[in-house]
């Protein structure tokens, strides 16, 4: 089944300790992104990447990183997580043509205490 | 740079009447736009995109949008509302010929009522 996973679903930490969160695509997409999902605020792009090895800022990158070593895998990392970085994050892909709908992860709950 | 104005928090409809989610757009140049669908614990769907063409598009689920160029809106219809209907609708844009950027709005809470 065509699909993007994240893991994990549900994630609590504590202020400062570092985490990752994975996501794996299987359909060859070339285009990949994360996005932060908050009340009133809609969808925020953090991070998007074209291709392998090919990485850019979105909207709202400030406290993350991310990587692309593999076309398949686009990890989010948070160095030092703080509680404004509680929110529900999304990672999406896509063919990489500009009108090809984005396919969806099912999201990661991250609370930040 | 470009952006999406989803006017309303909540609509709520009757099952069986049509519902309306209003989207306007702000982009420089010709827009590609989306509808997405997200039901709770669950990653967007996307449900139909205008390109080019028929200003009237449909896509899944039933469901419609019509392409308003003077009016630059892009609301998302469906004749009848059924109470699985019930979700949050995200209205998105991207630049034609500009960055690689999909805008979305806010999202509206549809509520069908039984």
């Amino acid at each position: 089944e065509a699909q993007v996973t994240q893991n994990p679903r549900y994630l609590i930490t504590v202020t400062g300790k570092k985490l990752t969160v994975t996501c794996s695509q299987n359909m060859n997409h070339e285009y990949m992104s994360w996005y932060r999902q908050d009340p009133g605020l809609g969808l925020r792009q953090i991070y998007y990447s074209m291709n392998v090895e090919v990485t850019d800022k979105g909207d709202v990158p400030e406290g993350y990183k991310v990587s692309r070593k593999e076309k398949r895998n686009f990890p989010l990392i948070l160095e030092s997580p703080s509680p404004n970085q509680t929110s529900l994050y999304f990672c999406a892909s896509s063919p990489g043509e500009p009108n090809s709908p984005l396919h969806f992860g099912n999201g990661t709950r991250l609370t930040v205490t | 740079a470009q952006s999406v104005a989803q006017p309303e928090d909540q609509v709520n409809v009757a099952e069986g009447n049509p519902l309306t989610v209003k989207c306007t757009y702000s982009v420089s140049g010709n827009p590609y736009l989306f509808w997405y669908v997200q039901y709770p614990n669950r990653g967007l769907q996307f449900l139909l995109k205008y390109i080019t063409g028929d200003n009237l598009v449909k896509g899944s689920y039933g469901f419609e949008a019509e392409f308003n160029k003077s009016q630059t809106s892009f609301h998302l219809k469906k004749p009848s509302a059924l109470v699985s209907d019930s979700a949050l609708y995200f209205c998105a844009v991207k630049e034609r010929w500009g960055n690689n950027r999909l805008a979305f709005g806010k999202g509206n809470q549809v509520v069908v009522i039984p």
